[in-house]
């Protein structure tokens, strides 16, 4: 099975600012990594999929890069509505695993 | 509007089993893939069973393997879960969410309390 290795856990981040979160696959992936965000008591939304392509209708704010085994997603002009957990999933086979999330508050 | 809307969750006991439902709308369901993913409380998400679009072929994580059945009714547009066998560690919310090898669509989920 692929492990999925995010970090950090948590990010504390001012209104404004720019943060990057990473994720690490235990072998490569080949870009079918997928960035999602979850708000207190709601379902997931897909952000981006095939590592770097916005889900119509996310802000331009949002970004995903990578390849091979190591991913990252930028979100950058932090707002308050931001205020979420991220997970990143990969896809590359079966079974599909998240990685741990990453909690984000604004300072 | 893509709609994904779960029911059948609720408490059940230990060893008891329980089918959850997802009613789809707003797209073609019988052109995509469906899933179901879970998430313990307080806990990360994590992926349970994938469908193909016609049914033909199924997918399991290791856990549930044996116990628990995805299905679905495309003249209903409807997605299933079938879980037998069910133990405390299944306690979670359950997401019904389109596969597009990501999920790129999901329903609000539905709660499943195993406890005696």
């Amino acid at each position: 099975d692929i492990q999925m290795t995010q970090s950090p856990s948590f990010l504390s981040a001012s209104l404004g600012n720019s943060i990057t979160i990473t994720c690490h696959a235990s072998q490569n992936i080949k870009g079918w990594l997928a960035w999602y965000q979850q708000k207190s008591g709601n379902a997931p939304e897909l952000l981006i999929y095939k590592a770097s392509s916005l889900q119509s209708g996310v802000p331009s704010r949002f970004s995903g890069s990578g390849s091979g085994t190591d991913y990252i997603l930028t979100i950058s002009n932090l707002q308050p509505e931001d205020i979420a957990t991220y997970y990143c999933q990969h896809y590359q086979s079966f079974p599909l695993t998240f990685g741990s999330g990453t909690k984000l508050e604004i300072k | 509007e893509v709609q994904l809307v779960e029911s059948g969750g609720g408490l059940v006991q230990p060893g008891r089993s329980l089918k959850l439902s997802c009613a789809a709308s707003g797209f073609t369901f019988s052109n995509y893939g469906m899933a179901w993913v879970r998430q313990a409380p307080t806990k990360g998400l994590e992926w349970v069973a994938t469908i193909s679009y016609d049914g033909s072929s199924t997918y399991y994580r290791d856990s549930v393997k044996g116990r628990f059945t995805i299905s679905r009714d495309n003249a209903k547009s409807t997605l299933y879960l079938q879980m037998d066998s069910l133990r405390s560690e299944d306690t979670a919310t359950y997401y019904c969410a389109r596969f597009s090898d990501y999920f790129d669509y999901w329903g609000q989920g539905v709660m499943v309390t195993v406890s005696s």
